[in-house]
C-alpha cells in the first residue's frame, strides 16, 4: 500500500543538539511539506518542496533545515537555533491540485 | 495576507446535527478542504470544495460560498467517535501551493 512514513514517532532532543525527522513517501507525489502543530493550534508551514532539489521556506522556517535529494524523501532537521522545538511535526505530500496525504507524525520533546 | 477563522470549541449531543463554520480572507483561492484530526494523530481528509454549493458525503456535508469567503462543515447523526478537531484549510492559486490551515475547532460529542 502507498503512503507516507514518518519516523521516529517520539523523539527527545537535548540542549544544543540537532535532530532529524524522517519522512518517506511511495505515492509518487511531487510536492512534500512539513507542518508544525502546537497544542490547541492549527498547522503552521515550516518548509515545502515542489520538486526534487528545490524547496521554499514557509511561515516559521527559522531554526529548521530540509533537503530534497530524492523524490521520495524530505527529511527535516531541527537545529539548536530552534529554541522552542517541542511540538507535533507532520509531513505531507500531494499531487497537483489534490488533497494532502499526511504521515502519522513525530512528537518532539526537549529533555 | 491570509486569515482563516473558525470557532475554537463546540459541544453537541450524540445523534444531533452540528455545523462548524469557517471564514477566510486570502489573496487567491483554489479550493477549501476540511480535515478531521483525533488527538495525537494525523489529519484525515473529509471534503473538498472549489465551486459554490453543497458537497454531501454520507453523514458529512460541506458548503462553500466564494463571494462571502465562507464555508461550513455539517455533521449529522453525531457519534461519540466524531469527537475530534476539525481543520479548515484553504489553497491559494497555483498547482501545489501549500494549504493554509485555520486553528481548528475542537468538537466534543456528549451522551
Amino acid at each position: 500500500d502507498g503512503g507516507i512514513t514518518q519516523s521516529p514517532k517520539y523523539l527527545f532532543r537535548k540542549e544544543g543538539q540537532n535532530v532529524t525527522l524522517s519522512c518517506e513517501q511511495n505515492l509518487n507525489h511531487d510536492a512534500m511539506y512539513w507542518y508544525r502543530q502546537d497544542p490547541g493550534q492549527g498547522l503552521r508551514l515550516i518548509y515545502y518542496s515542489q520538486i526534487v532539489n528545490d524547496f521554499q521556506k514557509g511561515d516559521i522556517a527559522e531554526g529548521y533545515s530540509v533537503s530534497r535529494e530524492k523524490k521520495e524523501s524530505f527529511p527535516l532537521t531541527v537545529t539548536s537555533a530552534q529554541k522552542n522545538p517541542t511540538a507535533f511535526y507532520l509531513c505531507a505530500s500531494t499531487k497537483e491540485r489534490e488533497k494532502l496525504f499526511f504521515g502519522s507524525g513525530t512528537q518532539l520533546s526537549v529533555l | 495576507g491570509q486569515n482563516i477563522d473558525q470557532p475554537t470549541e463546540m459541544t453537541a449531543t450524540e445523534g444531533a446535527i452540528v455545523q462548524i463554520n469557517c471564514t477566510y480572507q486570502t489573496s487567491g483561492f483554489n479550493g477549501l478542504f476540511w480535515y478531521q484530526q483525533h488527538a495525537g494523530e494525523a489529519p484525515t481528509f473529509l471534503s473538498y470544495n472549489v465551486l459554490d454549493g453543497l458537497e454531501e458525503k454520507g453523514r458529512f456535508s460541506s458548503f462553500l460560498s466564494r463571494s462571502k469567503g465562507y464555508s461550513y462543515l455539517l455533521l449529522k447523526e453525531l457519534q461519540m467517535k466524531d469527537s475530534a478537531s476539525y481543520l479548515c484549510a484553504v489553497r491559494d492559486v497555483g498547482g501545489n501551493t501549500p494549504l493554509v490551515f485555520g486553528k481548528g475547532t475542537r468538537l466534543s460529542v456528549i451522551a
